[in-house]
């Protein structure tokens, strides 16, 4: 069963290191969101892609965070000169269609910034 | 401003011993409601959609109800396989984000 697939699991950064995080979404799935999820918390939205086009990236905490979907699958996240407020599991999700539709979660990547 | 708010935010439950959580939400516009359970280390594991008041869902031993202001996880008989955090989430109306807004988790505990 294909799902979405992330990686990497986990990641160890030193404070100031840049890292890249990757979402392989549901194949033929339009919409790609990424979210931030704290320990104890629940997930918080990052950023959306419709196909290529980023279409809300009102949830990237500062200019550091990027998302990128150049060929409307594979998603990247980067985060520049990381931080220890950073440090979170990154959780991408797809969905069939542009609205309304369930979104389907990975697995998330764990982020420890030292 | 968009908000959701779980209750109880810990439950430990006996195995056989029936209950409810709980999601109160404000919300410009709902476009859906949706329940999750996610286990230590997972991703959230998609649950159901509810999309109008007075709309149910059931599977297993977990049934879903919505009103205009809050939802219910009912919970008939639970095993230990049921011991996880279930997320409640609303997806607002209008605009062309269909992000979820999420609350922060109710951690259910099944005591065998």
């Amino acid at each position: 069963g294909a799902g979405v697939s992330q990686s990497p699991r986990y990641k160890v950064a030193k404070r100031g290191q840049d890292v890249a995080l990757r979402c392989d979404p549901i194949s033929g799935h339009v919409s790609l969101f990424w979210y931030q999820q704290a320990l104890g918390q629940g997930p918080e939205f990052l950023t959306y892609f419709q196909n290529e086009a980023q279409l809300d990236k009102s949830g990237l905490p500062s200019d550091r965070f990027f998302a990128e979907r150049p060929e409307g699958s594979v998603s990247t996240l980067k985060i520049q000169r990381t931080q220890q407020e950073d440090s979170a599991v990154y959780l991408c999700a797809s969905s069939p269609r542009a609205l309304g539709e369930t979104q389907y979660f990975g697995p998330g990547t764990r982020l420890l910034v030292l | 401003e968009d908000q959701v708010t779980q209750s109880p935010e810990a439950l430990r439950l006996q195995e056989g011993e029936s209950s409810s959580l709980n999601c109160s939400y404000t919300v410009s516009g709902l476009r859906g409601l949706f329940w999750y359970r996610q286990d230590p280390g997972k991703g959230p594991e998609f649950l159901f959609t509810l999309y109008s008041a007075g709309e149910e869902k059931e599977k297993e031993r977990l049934k879903a109800t919505l009103t205009k202001k809050e939802s219910f996880l009912h919970i008939t008989a639970p095993k230990p396989e049921d011991s996880a955090t279930y997320l409640c989430a609303v997806q607002p109306g209008g605009g062309a984000t269909n992000k979820l807004i999420f609350g922060t988790g109710t951690l259910l505990a099944v005591q065998p």
